[in-house]
This record gives structure tokens, sequence and C-alpha cells, in this order.
């Protein structure tokens, strides 16, 4: 079957960094794609990592191996606004997303 | 570029009734459009896949009767719910992907907040 595993909620401190990790198994592959989703709002893009190895964003850097179905998302810096969900999806082989349950992250002061 | 609408962005309606949400593409063209319902603390569960001008594909165990989807160009599908009843009550989502695909990346309407009394 499919799936994607990620953490279910993680606490980190104001300025300090923050891996998100997720694990996937999946019908083909076709991608890996981070979102980040506050309360009561969509989902908003984040990153896309299709080959392996890291891809830097400002605060945010992705990466993938896909040999061993595993990304992680990396915010540093970290500010107050960065507390929400953060979704790890996979796409398959028929380009379907595949979602995690997401990682909800606290920003403590 | 690549806004999605979504309207309304909260309805309230009596058990009984019908409703309907319009999802739009504003500056590109969407091959596929996405229908996501996610209730409070869970994540995304994806109900139905529409192509313009074809029927959607509905995701094991949503009911097709039920949610009726229409996509009817390129920039609009619509998710009517039908005969709404409390436990339909949620967080419905759109999201579209572009004609012209580099990444497939998928992008979200802001959601329709659904109340069902």
């Amino acid at each position: 079957g499919q799936n994607i595993d990620q953490p279910t909620e993680m606490t980190a401190t104001e300025g300090a960094i923050v891996q998100i990790n997720c694990t996937y198994q999946t019908s083909g592959f076709n991608g890996l794609f981070w979102y980040q989703q506050h309360a009561g709002e969509a989902p908003t893009f984040l990153s896309y990592n299709v080959l392996d190895g890291l891809e830097e964003k400002g605060r945010f850097s992705s990466f993938l191996s896909r040999s061993k179905g595993y990304s992680y998302l990396l915010l540093k810096e970290l500010q107050m606004k960065d507390s929400a969900s953060y979704l790890c999806a996979a796409m398959d082989s028929n380009y379907q997303l595949i979602w995690g349950a997401g990682t909800k992250l606290i920003i403590k002061p | 570029g690549a806004v999605v609408s979504q309207h309304p962005s909260w309805v309230i309606c009596k058990s009984g009734t019908s409703v309907k949400i319009e999802c739009r593409s504003l500056d590109f063209q969407a091959t596929t459009m996405f229908w996501y319902r996610q209730f409070p603390k869970q994540s995304l569960m994806l109900m139905a896949t529409s192509n313009e001008g074809s029927k959607a594909t509905y995701e094991q165990g949503v009911e097709k009767d039920k949610f009726l989807i229409n996509h009817a160009s390129l920039t609009l599908s619509t998710l009517t719910v039908t005969s709404a009843h409390p436990e339909d009550s949620s967080f419905y989502i759109c999201s579209a992907r572009r004609l012209a695909g580099d990444s497939y990346e998928q992008y979200f309407g802001p959601g329709t907040r659904l109340t069902v009394t």
C-alpha cells in the first residue's frame, strides 16, 4: 500500500533550527512536496524535490533520498509565525498526491 | 501567478439542503482540479479528481451521488453537497494543476468552511 509517515507534533524554540522528517512508500514516484498549513487556512506550497539532494530556499530547505524513501524539511531561524502544520506529500506514478497526516510545529519564545 | 479562488469562503445551511462550492483558477488553465475535505486536526482527504469535460474520479468511500462535481471549463470546477447533514460539516478545499505542467504542483484555494445545522 501507499503510506506517508511524519511525526505528529514537534516543539522548537524561536531562533532555533528544526528538522521535520518524512518517509514514504508509493507506487512509483514523481516527486515529494512540502506544504505549510496554518490553522483554518488552506495549504501553501513550500518545496518540491524530485532529485536526490538538498534544495535551499531562504530559511527553508528540503532534502530527498529516493533510495531511502526519505525526505526532511529544515527550518532555520525559527519565527513565531512558523507555528503551523507541515504536510509531506509524495506523488505516485499516476501523478496523484499521497498526503501525510501533517506535523504540527509549535514554536516557543 | 497561479491563484485559485473558492466561493463561498464559509456557509451555514440547514440539514437536507444542497450547497454548491465554486473553485476557479484565476490566471491559469487547469487540466485537473482536486477536491479535498479536512476535518479538525486531521490531514487532507482527497475526495475526487476532475478533468475538464469528463466525469470526476471519486476516491473510495466518497458517494458520487452526494458530492456532485462538475468541471465545465479549464478554469472552473464546482462541488455540490446534496442533502447535506451535520456530519458533512467540514473544511472543503480545492486545488488546481496547471495545463502546462512543470512540477505538477497543486495550487490550493483558500477553502470553504461548511457548517450544517
